[in-house]
């Protein structure tokens, strides 16, 4: 069975870091890009940041540039989100997501982790 | 606020149908990228609903359906059920802002 499986949310002060992850399993994990997802209460999904295959390219949503930082260790089918300088607003339930369809005018999210909730708050 | 625009909500009696409308602009429709669909229940992961503009993963009821001309996009849920309430999302690509967009969400009521 495809699955993904997030962990790592919890509480934190603003300014302060945390690190999500997520394992992936029944499908050829390297060979596929990965995206973070998140909602926050009362809102709607976001996209946060994807980690293309085989080692490619990696983007974010403007709003996290520079304070978080996606990774991936393939030899362990682990998918990473380390997250710093966290701000009240990036409270959200956060989403492993497995990338299907072609890179960027055709890519859409065909797994879904059940989510990990982050909490920033003093 | 997104570059896609949905109705906030949308309802319908149960057997009957819903049409969700997502629009875009020159820079992701328009610009040749794909709409996709996900079903949100409260408390549960989305799930992929309808992938490149009409296609259906294995699973999924035929009574969902996808369509996307120029610009637009909607969603059509006939025979609506109960099982239905939930929030959608349309998605695609946008070029402008180099990355990926969801629309706002509609939240479906069956009466």
């Amino acid at each position: 069975e495809v699955q993904v499986l997030d962990s790592g949310g919890g509480l934190v002060k603003p300014g302060g870091s945390l690190r999500l992850s997520c394992v992936a399993s029944g499908f050829a994990f390297s060979r596929y890009a990965m995206s973070w997802v998140r909602q926050a209460p009362g809102k709607g999904l976001e996209w946060v940041s994807t980690f293309s295959g085989s080692g490619g390219p990696t983007y974010y949503v403007d709003s996290v540039k520079g304070r978080f930082t996606i990774s991936r260790d393939d030899s362990k089918n682990t998918l990473y989100l380390q997250m710093n300088s966290l701000r009240a607003e990036d409270t959200a339930i956060y989403y492993c997501t497995k990338m299907a369809g072609h890179p960027y005018y055709s890519f859409y999210m065909d797994v879904w982790g059940k989510g990990t909730t982050v909490t920033v708050s003093s | 606020q997104s570059v896609l625009t949905q109705p906030p909500s949308v309802s319908g009696a149960p057997g009957q149908g819903v049409t969700i409308s997502c629009t875009g602009s020159s820079s992701n429709f328009g610009a040749g990228s794909d709409v996709h669909w996900y079903q949100h229940r409260p408390g549960t992961a989305p799930k992929l609903l309808i992938y490149v503009n009409s296609n259906r993963p294995s699973g999924v009821p035929d009574r969902f359906s996808g369509s996307k001309s120029g610009t637009s996009a909607s969603l059509a849920i006939s025979g609506l059920q109960a099982e239905d309430e939930a929030d959608y999302y349309c998605q695609t690509y946008d070029s402008s802002l180099s990355g990926y967009v969801f629309g706002p969400g509609t939240k479906v009521t069956v009466l």
